[in-house]
């Protein structure tokens, strides 16, 4: 596998709650932990999630992970405007390298 | 706050060769792993290599084993991936990462990237 798998796009309205999905194998996310990564074009993506559901300091709380067998999830709970973004899941591989997720372009309508 | 800047890149020949430079402050450089990852125009982002905390411990990925080479000097606070045999396909920009701990290979923070561009 060489890469984990997301959803090219989703979209959401200010009061929805919107879900993001990666899934991997057992290799990878069956074994590790997912982080999740917020970029917009032209700046230096930011860790949102890391250990499947963790936050980092300064991260909203509108933002939530988790992980069940080889798949994960991101939830924005009531996405802003400023949520507009690519959003990408990744995670350790057995094969001893790093898989992100092809992306999700994330549209706040 | 973290810093990480990077430099070097520009526009290379195919075939040719170039050395990045991710230069770190504001963290206990040698107590963490750093990472490459890059982004083709269009494209989503690639892990390209990781390296522990001194040094000992490096992973790549299989589109660049053999041609890239990462290192990092402990004493500068420098990390550096050294990028040979380049090809159109290597034209991206360059982000150069620190982890959450000595030895993890995943992206905590990043730097604001380099851009590389393979072209005659």
């Amino acid at each position: 596998q060489s890469m984990l798998t997301q959803p090219p796009s989703a979209s959401a309205t200010p009061g929805q709650r919107v879900t993001i999905s990666c899934s991997g194998s057992s290799s990878n996310i069956g074994t590790y932990t997912v982080y999740w990564y917020q970029h917009l074009p032209g700046t230096a993506p930011k860790l949102l999630i890391y250990s499947n559901n963790q936050r980092p300091s300064g991260v909203p709380d509108r933002f939530s992970g988790s992980k069940s067998g080889t798949s994960a999830s991101l939830a924005i709970s009531g996405p802003q405007s400023e949520d507009e973004a690519d959003y990408y899941c990744a995670a350790w591989d057995g094969s001893q390298k790093v898989l992100f997720g092809g992306g999700t372009k994330l549209t706040v309508l | 706050e973290v810093q990480l800047l990077e430099s070097g890149g520009g526009l290379v020949q195919p075939g040719g060769s170039l050395r990045l430079s991710c230069a770190a402050s504001r963290f206990t450089f040698s107590s963490y792993a750093m990472i490459w990852v890059r982004q083709a125009p269009g494209k989503g982002l690639e892990w390209l290599s990781s390296i522990n905390g001194d040094g000992g411990v490096t992973y790549y990925a299989d589109s660049v084993k053999g041609r890239f080479t990462v290192s990092r000097d402990n004493s500068r606070n420098t990390l550096y991936l050294q990028m040979n045999s380049l090809r159109a396909e290597d034209t991206a920009i360059y982000f150069c990462c620190k982890s959450k701990d000595f030895g993890d290979s995943l992206p905590q923070w990043w730097g604001q990237g380099t851009l590389v561009t393979v072209s005659s």
